[in-house]
């Protein structure tokens, strides 16, 4: 079975340029998350859908972050305009349901220049 | 300048021994529990989980135990191997949704 899949693998980009992280979800899982992990603070929650829907965006730094899921197989987030703080590796998990396993991607590393 | 980042605590055992590794959790409303494994450039990897109405569950070479009296979670790996070596996360589902909160984890070094 294929598991969660984020593209791109690794970013590199100058600031203030656009950003967009993808992501594929396990097929059957109804709900997706969004993860930053740096040295710093470690592994935050930035957003999580249930059924596309987003419940809880809390997690999200600024307004310079956005997130979407048009549907139930794919879903973007989306840096604009970016910064070298932003510079992390970025998480997609999704699982079954509610308070169920969550199941990691292998992550997009970024590099804001 | 210096980078300054979390720092993890950092579990040395010699390979054939058994570890511990042990997490506090904060809210006694959590009702379950997951291990993570995360090797170096990879995404965190599911071990184990456990929901508050168990006390103890076993894995393939790994043990978790939940003690709700003190709020304490830990995680038992037999044997340990060269390929434990890895960051440890615990983490809780405070109830109420899918959110979890993640420790910030536990260097396991294993040494030859």
């Amino acid at each position: 079975d294929a598991g969660v899949i984020q593209s791109p693998r690794h970013e590199v980009t100058e600031m203030g340029q656009e950003v967009t992280l993808r992501c594929k979800p396990i097929s059957g899982h109804n709900s997706l998350f969004w993860y930053r992990q740096t040295m710093m603070r470690g592994l935050e929650l930035l957003i999580y859908f249930n059924n596309n829907v987003p419940i809880d965006d809390s997690g999200m730094p600024e307004d310079r972050f956005s997130a979407k899921m048009p549907n139930a197989s794919f879903s973007t987030l989306k840096i604009q305009p970016s910064e070298p703080r932003d510079s992390a590796v970025y998480f997609c998990a999704s699982s079954r349901g509610t308070v169920e396993t969550q199941y990691f991607g292998p992550g997009t590393r970024l590099l804001v220049l | 300048g210096e980078s300054v980042g979390l720092h993890l605590p950092t579990l040395s055992v010699q390979e054939g021994d058994n570890s511990i590794i042990n997490c506090a959790y904060s809210n006694s409303a959590s009702d379950y529990f997951i291990w993570y494994k995360q090797e170096s450039g990879k995404g965190p990897q599911f071990i184990i989980d456990i929901r508050s109405n168990m006390d103890k569950r076993q894995g393939q070479r790994v043990t978790v135990l939940l003690n709700k009296t003190v709020k304490h979670l830990s995680l038992q790996i037999a044997a340990t191997q060269p390929g434990d070596s890895a960051v440890y996360f615990c983490a809780e589902n405070t109830g109420g949704g899918n959110k979890l909160t993640f420790g910030t984890g536990t260097q396991l070094k294993v040494e030859l």
